[in-house]
């Protein structure tokens, strides 16, 4: 356990409905990092937060993907309208800014979506 | 554009037998190396790789990194059926992107 909490962990919903995803990070780590895993592929960066900033976000991900992260500590990834291309697992993984663990993600353990 | 590139894709070997798997990258402002091994849950971290030449070593696994020719390479030895998985690689940047290869997936018959 890596102290990374994502929630649900599992998501099953039909086209065009919209989901939401919460991740918990470990309390001293202020990046925060969301990515999606496809079967067969590493995970794909999505977005990234240093404290309550969202410093980047992958040109890949279309308008109706949005992620915050309001107090600098828990963060939410919402999908709008999804299709089901948008089955995958997402994946939250956090970083410290200082200390002996500097550079190193730790991840949760995913919210799988599937899209009917 | 920035990319990882992790082979082979796929390996089976049997119990006791040595593997080697590679990643090459081209990443633009490189900080660090990482591998990660991931089971069926989230990815587990390994090792990270800053400087050229520096063997990093954990019981039966060990990491290099050649950052003139960007690439690393890790060892397994003696491999058990527990050290089937995915092992991923990601590159780090001086921006605090991490970016991922598609992994190489180990699987080893008893």
């Amino acid at each position: 356990d890596t102290g990374v909490s994502q929630d649900p962990r599992h998501k099953i919903t039909k086209r065009g409905q919209n989901v939401t995803f919460r991740c918990d990070p470990i309390s001293e780590h202020n990046r925060l990092y969301w990515y999606r895993q496809t079967l067969g592929q590493g995970p794909e960066f999505l977005t990234y937060f240093q404290n309550e900033a969202q410093l980047e976000k992958s040109r890949l991900l279309s308008d109706r993907f949005s992620a915050e992260r309001p107090k600098g500590s828990f963060s939410t990834l919402e999908i709008q309208r999804t299709e089901q291309g948008d089955s995958a697992m997402y994946l939250c993984a956090n970083s410290p800014l200082a200390g002996p663990s500097t550079g190193e993600l730790f991840f949760g353990e995913g919210s799988r979506l599937t899209v009917l | 554009e920035d990319k990882v590139v992790q082979s082979p894709l796929s390996l089976v070997v049997h119990e006791g037998d040595t593997v080697t798997l590679n990643c090459s990258y081209e990443v633009t402002n490189f900080r660090s190396l990482l591998w990660y091994k991931q089971e069926k849950k989230a990815p587990t971290f390994l090792f990270m790789l800053t400087s050229s030449g520096i063997e990093k070593k954990s019981g039966r696994l060990s990491s290099i990194l050649d950052k003139k020719e960007l690439f690393s390479i890790l060892n397994i030895t003696a491999t058990q059926t527990g050290d089937s998985a995915i092992y991923l690689c990601a590159v780090r940047n001086t921006g605090n992107q991490f970016y991922f290869g598609t992994g190489t997936s180990l699987t080893v018959i008893p």
